[in-house]
């Protein structure tokens, strides 16, 4: 059974639309990521949450929104679309803070497609 | 900054043949090694991490990685490539200090593994 899960698999979208992405992790894990891998860049760092709060922010746009509902839950709310957002987006979880020794988990990701 | 490079994009092997994936890193401090795969479609898997101790740390399916701080490299080998290697491998650099450090992953070396 997978332990992260990602909603959904393949999604297309139009140019202008707001798309929200969903993660779920059963690892028992209290950090959280999301990682962005597209044709020009192949695996970027966007967002790290721990304990349900912001670490670290490496997107520059603020279209991109993380939303933490519950520990186990991390979004990616994602607005305004542009042709340029088209990727595979990566929800990763691991253990927190001195226990995170970079062995994350990762979901299968969501490949979105703006027209 | 820590910075990941992977110097081949593409590597073709025959199967049975042995393989060395190269990854050189950049940063002054302690830092995490770590090697994921990412078979076509799916989300990457965790190979094997290095801190400190010995070296050469053994990984899943054979593969295993030999620290170099003299060359910044941390290597990735496996004496018999079988067919079901091919996917892309990533190296991956965490530095040691501070809670929830963000993975940085270098562009990924393309395994192919040909019967």
């Amino acid at each position: 059974d997978p332990k992260i899960i990602q909603k959904p698999k393949y999604l297309v979208a139009v140019t202008g639309s707001e798309k929200i992405l969903i993660c779920e992790q059963y690892l028992g894990h209290n950090a959280m990521y999301w990682y962005r891998q597209s044709a020009k860049k192949p695996l970027e760092f966007m967002f790290s949450y721990s304990y349900q709060k912001l670490m670290d922010n490496q997107t520059a746009s603020s279209r991109f929104q993380p939303q933490s509902s519950k520990k186990n839950h991390l979004d990616l709310q994602i607005t305004a679309l542009k042709p340029d957002d088209s990727a595979t987006y990566f929800c990763a979880s691991s253990q927190a803070g001195t226990g995170n020794t970079g062995q994350l988990y990762f979901g299968e990701g969501s490949k979105l497609t703006v027209l | 900054t820590q910075t990941v490079s992977q110097s081949d994009a593409h590597v073709t092997v025959f199967e049975g043949d042995s393989v060395e994936l190269r990854c050189n890193y950049s940063y002054g401090g302690s830092i995490y090694l770590s090697w994921y795969i990412q078979h076509h479609g799916r989300g990457l898997q965790f190979l094997l991490k290095y801190y400190s101790g010995n070296p050469v740390v053994q990984g899943v399916n054979g593969f295993e990685a030999e620290f170099s701080k003299s060359d910044s490299s941390f290597h990735l080998r496996k004496a018999s490539v079988h067919w079901s290697d091919s996917a892309v491998y990533f190296c991956a650099v965490r530095n040691s200090g501070g809670s929830n450090a963000k993975l940085t992953f270098g562009k990924g070396t393309k395994l192919s593994v040909k019967s």
